[in-house]
């Protein structure tokens, strides 16, 4: 149980487009989601928090502009990298919360993304 | 500021062989930690979490409050645990370190 489904798992997209990442909870309602990213022998790093029905939380540094984040139902949450740079590419991950408590998180299996 | 340091990018290991993966993290406060797991090809899993003081696959991690640290040990290596391995804290999000890849040597 508890599984997230990430789509797609690779997307290349030329300089200036936009491309949208599903987060989807397949047995479970997820109130809260975040987006990670993952650049080359890096760390994880939280981009936002999404919230069902609510604006997402931006952490420091990151363009809300540019990484649109959409939570519109318990199930699904999207990211939109818009007008992507070559700079943009990147391993995407979605987390939700499955439940409270320290082990509630499940990870969906990333998104390659490749600007060029 | 909450920081987790892992200060070792790749470790080899014979197999057999002692393991032990070091973490230290910064946090006011009484942190709750984790290490998570990502074998190759696959999603990132938990592997364990500090409060429960749980044994996975043969590895055990202790909270050293005075040394702040999280080390992940496993006492004979398998060549099945080669994987990237991430140490965690968790605020009201998740604060990764920057992975440590475990190379099992045959």
């Amino acid at each position: 149980g508890a599984v997230v489904s990430q789509h797609p798992s690779r997307v290349i997209c030329k300089s200036g487009t936009s491309v949208k990442i599903e987060c989807r909870s397949l047995d479970f309602q997820a109130t809260t989601m975040f987006w990670y990213r993952q650049f080359p022998k890096q760390s994880l790093m939280l981009m936002a928090t999404s919230n069902e029905g609510s604006k997402a939380t931006y952490e420091q540094g990151v363009e809300k502009d540019k990484f649109l984040i959409n939570h519109a139902s318990l199930t699904l949450s999207t990211l939109t990298v818009t007008s992507a740079h070559p700079e943009d590419s990147s391993f995407y991950i979605c987390s939700a919360r499955v439940a409270p408590g320290v082990y509630g998180y499940t990870f969906g299996s990333g998104t390659r993304l490749t600007v060029v | 500021a909450q920081r987790v340091t892992q200060p070792e990018k790749l470790l080899s290991v014979f197999k057999g062989a002692p393991v032990e993966l070091k973490c230290n993290y910064s946090y006011s406060g009484s942190p709750e930690l984790f290490w998570y797991v990502q074998y190759s090809r696959q999603r990132l899993q938990l592997l364990l979490r500090h409060i429960s003081r749980e044994s996975i696959k043969g590895f055990t991690a202790d909270l050293n409050k005075g040394e702040t640290s999280f080390h992940l040990k496993k006492p004979f290596a398998q060549e099945e645990d080669s994987a990237m391995y991430y140490c965690a804290l968790r605020d009201d999000k998740i604060i990764f370190g920057k992975g440590t890849r475990l190379h099992i040597l045959p």
